[in-house]
């Protein structure tokens, strides 16, 4: 079974600077999917990077991107030039890519990030 | 695109009786729903699989006949909790999977914006 490891309960970051967020996963596939997902105060679940495990570059989405270390199983996301409206619980996912178009997603723990004005 | 919406957003209800939360995809059919769980500052824990046409798949520990699942049509999946008790009061969260060829998301999942349940 696979498992995701979000170590870090919180972490806090100034207003403009940059904040990265760890995530390590086990998997025994060679194929699979990650993402990260946010969860602001209203609790809407929101993509915000996804990255296909058979793709060497590492994903970038505007300020979001991701440090992916297949080899060592890592999946963190930075964050730059942080915004107070990026407060919120982030979540690192795991989708098999082999187990069917179904496949559930697995989460780690999650991470509330909280900016500093 | 590829649109799921839960209702209701809250809803209390009182010791013993039943609520019914419903997520319906709005512009693509919805072969699998997954219903999740989350408590304050905890992560989504998964509590069943429903698939269109046949029986949910529960996850170990979760009573299947208090959280009843039926997935009725490529459009619409509920989920009922019966005889609620306050230990039943949390957050309800349903989820698609998406397949190919919707979006900017492929491979991903779209959330339903969630359920707080208090039971009184």
């Amino acid at each position: 079974a696979q498992t995701v490891t979000q170590s870090q309960p919180e972490m806090s970051v100034q207003e403009a600077e940059t904040v990265t967020l760890s995530c390590t996963y086990d998997t025994s596939e060679s194929d699979y999917y990650l993402f990260w997902y946010k969860q602001p105060p209203s609790r809407q679940m929101i993509l915000v990077i996804r990255q296909e495990a058979y793709k060497q570059q590492n994903a970038t989405e505007n300020r979001f991107s991701v440090n992916f270390q297949k080899a060592a199983k890592s999946f963190s996301l930075k964050i730059s030039d942080s915004q107070l409206g990026d407060a919120a619980m982030y979540f690192c996912a795991y989708r098999s890519a082999t187990a069917g178009a179904n496949s559930k997603l697995t989460f780690g723990k999650g991470i509330t990030l909280s900016v500093r004005p | 695109g590829a649109v799921v919406s839960q209702h209701p957003s809250r809803v209390i209800c009182k010791s013993g009786t039943s609520v019914k939360i419903e997520c319906r995809s709005l512009d693509f059919q919805a072969t699998t729903m997954f219903w999740y769980r989350q408590f304050p500052k905890k992560s989504l824990m998964l509590m069943a699989t429903s698939n269109e046409g046949s029986k949910a798949t529960y996850e170990q520990g979760v009573e299947k006949d208090k959280f009843l699942i039926n997935h009725a049509s490529l459009t619409l999946s509920t989920l009922t909790v019966t005889s609620a008790h306050p230990e039943d009061s949390s957050f309800y969260i349903c989820s698609a999977p998406l397949g190919w060829g919707q979006g900017v998301a492929n491979y991903g999942y779209t959330f339903g914006s969630g359920t707080r349940l208090t039971v009184v």
